[in-house]
């Protein structure tokens, strides 16, 4: 069972442009949300991070918008350029208990075009 | 800081030998270290779960003993392919936690491996 589900697939923005994926999760239990940026042939890096307790959350160009009661949240990427082309992974987990998996999205391909 | 390696990058080995790769912390000691599967254009699968000195928790249709997990250390967690076979072909990447607070984790390179 897929417990977090990621659109779109792909996305093509130009440059200076807005890109905006969206989850969402279905286990109540998650109180972690990450965002990682993964480039072709590497491993996938921490972009940003958020808890449920906020709504929102704002590292430079990059933005999480976090929807408690619809169980959803976002990745917003301002002015995007070229370099942010790789694919971008949302996922949940759990602190409580120790050190949690971690559970990804399917991932979203983003291409910023010139 | 919070540096994981992994080593090989990338590897080539034969149908029905065994190939180790090793997941390394650099800066610090990972209490808990993930195995994760990833093939092309596909999500990231989490395989088994390890802790320090204890045996390793795999997740469901995993086999335990074609994947033999080692964490023998607070920085060296191994990850055996035994009897490789084609299927086995995939982006093999760790991720290390310890570094921060509970829910940080630390993802490394990436070992591919290819099963001619």
């Amino acid at each position: 069972q897929q417990q977090v589900k990621q659109s779109p697939q792909s996305l093509i923005v130009q440059k200076g442009g807005i890109s905006i994926i969206n989850c969402a999760y279905e286990n109540t239990a998650f109180d972690y949300f990450p965002w990682y940026q993964q480039f072709p042939g590497k491993g996938p890096a921490l972009l940003i991070a958020i808890r449920p307790d906020v709504s929102e959350k704002k590292e430079g160009r990059f933005t999480i918008s976090f929807n408690k009661s619809a169980k959803q949240f976002s990745l917003h990427i301002m002015d995007s350029q070229p370099g942010d082309s790789a694919t971008y992974f949302c996922a949940a987990s759990k602190g409580s208990g120790g050190y949690q998996k971690v559970t990804f999205g399917t991932g979203t391909k983003l291409q910023v075009i010139p | 800081g919070a540096v994981v390696s992994q080593h090989p990058s990338w590897v080539i080995c034969k149908s029905g030998t065994s190939v180790k790769i090793e997941c390394r912390s650099l800066d610090f000691q990972a209490t808990t270290m993930f195995w994760y599967r990833q093939f092309p254009k596909q999500s990231l699968m989490l395989m088994a779960t390890s802790n320090e000195g204890s045996k390793a928790t795999y997740e469901q249709g995993v086999e335990k003993d074609k994947f033999l997990i080692n964490h023998a250390s607070l920085t060296l967690s191994t990850l055996t392919v035994t009897s490789a076979h084609p299927e086995d072909s995939s982006f093999y990447i760790c991720s290390a936690a310890g570094a921060g607070g509970v829910y940080e984790q630390y993802f490394g390179p990436g070992t591919r491996l290819t099963v001619t």
